[in-house]
This record gives C-alpha cells, structure tokens and sequence, in this order.
C-alpha cells in the first residue's frame, strides 16, 4: 500500500522567512496530493492541493511543488506569519485502495 | 460553502457504554464520508469510509462490531463506539467529499471521547 513519508516534524522559523515541508510516497499510481493545515484542538483545513498532471501550484504566499519521477511533493511557505504556526500535514490519494494517506504531520512554529 | 459540523464536541462516558457521534455536511451532498481517528501529536489514521446507501469499508485493525457506522443519507453518518473501553478514548474526526478520496475532503471539528 501506499506510504507516505514527511520532514521534517518540527520547523521553527522566524518572522518573514520561508518554510519548506517535504513529503515522499510509495505508489507511483498517486495522483492527487492536498495538503491540510491543524491548528491545536481544531479541524484540518485544505490550504493546497495539486494533481499529478501539474508541477507547481501557487495560491499567494503558499506553493506546492510535484516531483513525479522522484515522488516528492513539497510545500513551501514565504514571508511566514505567526499565524502560520499549526502542524501541517501532507496526503497522498492512492488510486487502489480509493483513500487519502496521511504523512505524520510536522509541527510549524514561526517565532516573531 | 462546504461545511462539516460533528456532534457532540466532547463525551465522558463510563466504561462498556456506548456512544453515538454525528457527522453532517451542511451546505453540500457527501457521497464519500470518512471516519479518522487522532492519537496526540499524531496524524490522522483512516478508521473507515463510508458511502450513502452502502455499506462501510474498514481499515485493517479496525472491529467493524465495535465501530459502526451508518450513512444513511448524502448529509449524515453516525459512528457508534459500542462497549467503549479506555483505550478508545480519542480525537474522532469526520470528513465529507462530494464524491470520493480523490476529491477534497471538507473535515469536521472533531469529537473527543474520553472513557472512563
């Protein structure tokens, strides 16, 4: 099944630097990659997906990049906030089983 | 537009009670809900998923007997903990996709259990 790989888990950065996150998978057949952001005790929220037929998504100061051939997926952050601070997690939808698999998350804080 | 509301947000019960959440999308048909489960500072483990009219798909490890779930309409599924132990107390969260797992899928906020 597919397996899904994220890191780092913890991410400190300050105030107006970048951020990146970085997921790889297992099942060359994942097509559709979101990627949700928790804050603590709250419900995960969609802040960006992107499909295998695209490499790069971009919605204001967040991005998403797509490797195919490599199987990464990465999300990038510019001039951070602290209300960007949230535990972050990147999916991958494997086609097989018809479900989202879930990276174990990576914790964001932005100091500032 | 595309909101999932759960309910209750909270429950304490005794042990071997059972206990019924709620999961319904308000401004939208889910034909795909989804039942997660979250351990502290862990990620989201997909318990089941469920289609309106049919019956749910369970995760390996998962008790079908102890975990049921009803989709009985395109707004609503229910997950009844039944016999709830200790070790069952959790973050439980639904999610809704207007069509499947390949689509965006719109969380709830959550029901923490706490078993007694």
């Amino acid at each position: 099944g597919e397996n899904v790989e994220q890191h780092p888990s913890t991410l400190s950065v300050q105030e107006g630097d970048s951020a990146v996150i970085k997921c790889t998978y297992s099942d060359s057949a994942s097509n559709y990659f979101p990627w949700y952001k928790q804050e603590l005790g709250k419900r995960p929220q969609l802040i960006i997906d992107i499909r295998s037929n695209v490499g790069e998504k971009k919605d204001q100061r967040i991005a998403v990049t797509l490797n195919k051939t490599a199987k990464h997926f990465s999300l990038h952050i510019t001039e951070t906030q602290p209300e960007d601070s949230a535990v972050y997690f990147c999916a991958a939808y494997q086609g097989g089983s018809e479900k989202l698999v879930f990276g174990k998350g990576t914790k964001l804080t932005v100091n500032p | 537009g595309a909101v999932v509301s759960q309910h209750p947000s909270w429950v304490i019960c005794k042990s071997g009670t059972s206990v019924k959440i709620e999961c319904r999308s308000l401004d939208f048909q889910a034909t795909t809900m989804f039942w997660y489960r979250q351990f502290p500072k862990q990620s989201l483990m997909l318990m089941a998923t469920s289609n309106e009219g049919s019956k749910a798909t369970y995760e390996q490890g998962v008790e079908k007997d102890k975990f049921l779930i009803n989709h009985a309409s395109l707004t609503l599924s229910t997950l009844t903990v039944t016999s709830a132990h200790p070790e069952d107390s959790s973050f439980y969260i639904c999610s809704a996709s207007k069509a499947g797992a390949w689509e965006t899928q719109y969380f709830g906020p959550g029901t923490r259990l706490l078993v007694l």
